[in-house]
């Protein structure tokens, strides 16, 4: 059973455009929704995250959008750059310490010079 | 900053071999978790563990996987009896809850090749 279902698999974007990533969950226990961001070679590392008691959330270019009804979620990175380039996860877990991170299935983005 | 440690970088292995891989969470953390990512794929759950017990595992943990921090420091996932089927990226991670922000910090990955 896929608990977080993310799309697109695969983005390109020019420069200075917006990158949007959406994620969809079905488990409403979940009430932390992280986004992870992944280098080639490297871990994942956290780079923003959402509670359902806010319908949005925004960092520097980053922002999260949530959408507690229809138990959907995303991500948008503004005036994206090519350092942007990397692998995106959602993931969906409880808040509380010891609960795993669900992950979705990842977006590749590209962002192009 | 601190950060999550983990070693070998690579490791090949037979199949039916055992291997062990080692991880170095970062120190006052109390829940460390193992990850892994077959090549293209998501970033799939294993085990957690706090106070040296296993807390959850998922379906992939089975008889053939096990965990321990033997030293206080570092936290080791074996796989008894390899199978090509467990060559992956191996992430472990140690986590912080604060307020309304629960970080899971991960290691570089140990990826794991089975022949």
């Amino acid at each position: 059973q896929q608990q977080v279902k993310q799309s697109p698999q695969s983005l390109i974007v020019q420069k200075g455009g917006i990158s949007i990533i959406n994620c969809a969950y079905e488990n409403t226990a979940f009430d932390y929704f992280p986004w992870y961001q992944q280098f080639p070679g490297k871990g994942p590392a956290l780079l923003i995250a959402i509670r359902p008691d806010v319908s949005e959330k925004k960092e520097g270019r980053f922002t999260i959008s949530f959408n507690k009804s229809a138990k959907q979620f995303s991500l948008h990175i503004m005036d994206s750059q090519p350092g942007d380039s990397a692998t995106y996860f959602c993931a969906a877990s409880i808040l509380n310490s010891g609960y795993a991170l669900n992950f979705g299935k990842g977006t590749s983005l590209l962002v192009t010079p | 900053e601190p950060e999550v440690t983990q070693t070998p970088s690579h490791q090949v292995t037979q199949m039916g071999q055992e291997v062990i891989l080692r991880c170095v969470p970062i120190s006052n953390h109390l829940y460390f978790y193992w990850y892994r990512q077959i090549l293209g794929q998501k970033v799939e759950f294993l085990v957690s563990f706090y106070n040296n017990e296993i807390s959850e595992k998922s379906e992939i943990f089975d008889d053939q996987f096990s965990v321990e921090r033997p030293d206080g420091s570092n936290f080791t996932l074996k796989i008894r009896s390899t199978k090509l089927e467990d060559s992956a990226m191996y992430f472990c991670a140690s986590e912080v809850t604060s307020g309304k922000r629960k970080t899971q910090y991960f290691g570089p990955g140990t990826r794991l090749l089975v022949l």
